[in-house]
């Protein structure tokens, strides 16, 4: 079957730097998303990785390893605003979007 | 970026009553709209997808009589919640693929069905 993992939550501290992880498995594979979700809100996109490697985008990076199944969001030099969930989506063979349960991050000052 | 309209943002309907939700894509052509659930505290849940002029594509489970989505076009797909139930309440998300590399979302409609 098709499946995402990620922690359900993780807390860091103001001016740190912390990194999720996401592990999936899909039936073929077009990419990898990640967004952000603050409370109550929609879903704001983050990243889209297809190729392995590091992408990087100001604070936040993200890195794809394809033969690992494996995605990480990098967050830099946190901030209070940074508090939210994680949400970490494969797209498969029919570019359906497969998404995990999310990451609560929570920043203590 | 791309930008996609939902609307009402919240909305409060009596039992029994329908409930009408849009979702717009402002800034281009959206052949395919999907619509997620989310219950507080859990990740997004796909209701269906929704394609333009053609019937839309319901998830296992979700029950199509009841939500009802109609894709008149290629920026406006509606969601109608009939006969809604307290159950029935939650945060419901429209998006819309540009290409195949990046979804936007709508603002969300919160249902209460007292």
């Amino acid at each position: 079957g098709q499946n995402i993992d990620q922690p359900t939550e993780m807390t860091a501290t103001e001016g740190a730097i912390v990194q999720i992880n996401c592990t999936y498995q899909t039936s073929g594979f077009n990419g990898l998303f990640w967004y952000q979700q603050h409370a109550g809100e929609a879903p704001t996109f983050l990243s889209y990785n297809v190729l392995d490697g590091l992408e990087e985008k100001g604070r936040f990076s993200s890195f794809l390893s394809r033969s690992k199944g494996y995605s990480y969001l990098l967050l830099k030099e946190l901030q209070m605003k940074d508090s939210a969930s994680y949400l970490c989506a494969a797209s498969d063979s029919n570019y359906q979007l497969i998404w995990g349960a999310g990451t609560k991050l929570i920043i203590k000052p | 970026g791309a930008v996609v309209s939902q609307h009402p943002s919240r909305v409060i309907c009596k039992s029994g009553t329908s409930v009408k939700i849009e979702c717009r894509s402002l800034d281009f052509q959206a052949t395919t709209m999907f619509w997620y659930r989310q219950f507080p505290k859990q990740s997004l849940m796909l209701m269906a997808t929704s394609n333009e002029g053609s019937k839309a594509t319901y998830e296992q489970g979700v029950e199509k009589d009841k939500f009802l989505i109609n894709h008149a076009s290629l920026t406006l797909s509606t969601l109608t919640v009939t006969s809604a139930h307290p159950e029935d309440s939650s945060f419901y998300i429209c998006s819309a693929m540009v290409g195949n590399t990046e979804a936007f979302f709508g603002q969300g409609t919160r249902l209460t069905v007292v």
